[in-house]
């Protein structure tokens, strides 16, 4: 069974361009969550999709980051103007309703 | 207060010590209970997912959950080179918003 998948796995950006990531769930999972990992913390919720639909972007900045989540499936991230702040580890998961999540590899961000 | 919390560490143990893992959690709507092991530049992997209190066994790994003094614990017997990293325990009420602790780094010296 093919694991979480997302690209790209480095980006370095300066601040106020933009990045988008992307993310592609394990099949037939239904719930698909973004994460931010700070080095030295552990992730935190950004956004939680159900199928299309959003459960939670509590956490989300919503001023500068998106996400969305077509058909179902694959979903993308986009951060827009990037701050020096967002330099972090971009987690994506999914899980079977409410399981335990399986993590992608993640993609590292630099904002210089 | 944070919401889930651990010993950041590092904790150092020798090969085949039994390594004892440990979160506190404020929040006593929590249900779910999961540990996860994440190694350096890598996604956390899932160890165990546990609902409420009680014991749960997976080989070497062992995760506990005492509801009533909102403590969670993951054992590792026969520990390996192999099993260092940083350990994860996060919790939820039930599929929505699962919160994580900070990790514990664990090194196990062979």
């Amino acid at each position: 069974e093919a694991g979480v998948a997302q690209s790209p796995r480095y980006k370095i950006i300066e601040k106020r361009q933009s990045v988008a990531f992307w993310c592609n769930p394990i099949s037939g999972h239904a719930t698909l969550y973004w994460y931010q990992q700070i080095l030295g913390q552990g992730p935190k919720l950004l956004i939680q999709f159900q199928n299309n639909g959003v459960v939670d972007d509590s956490q989300l900045p919503k001023d500068r980051f998106s996400a969305e989540r077509l058909k179902g499936v694959d979903s993308t991230l986009k951060i827009q103007p990037a701050k020096l702040e967002d330099s972090a580890v971009y987690l994506c998961a999914s899980s079977l309703e409410s399981g335990g999540q399986y993590f992608g590899p993640g993609t590292r961000l630099t904002v210089t | 207060q944070k919401e889930v919390e651990q010993d950041p560490g590092p904790l150092s143990v020798p090969e085949g010590a039994i390594v004892s893992l440990n979160c506190t959690y404020s929040n006593s709507a929590f249900q779910y209970f999961m540990w996860y092991r994440q190694y350096s530049r890598k996604g956390p992997e899932l160890l165990m997912y546990t609902y409420s209190s009680g014991n749960k066994e997976d080989g070497r790994f062992t995760a506990q959950v005492d509801k009533s003094s909102k403590y969670i614990s993951l054992f590792i017997r026969d520990s390996q080179p192999s099993d260092s990293a940083t350990y994860l325990c996060a919790s939820h009420t039930g599929g929505f918003k699962t919160i994580f602790g900070a990790g514990t780094r664990l090194f196990v010296k062979a």
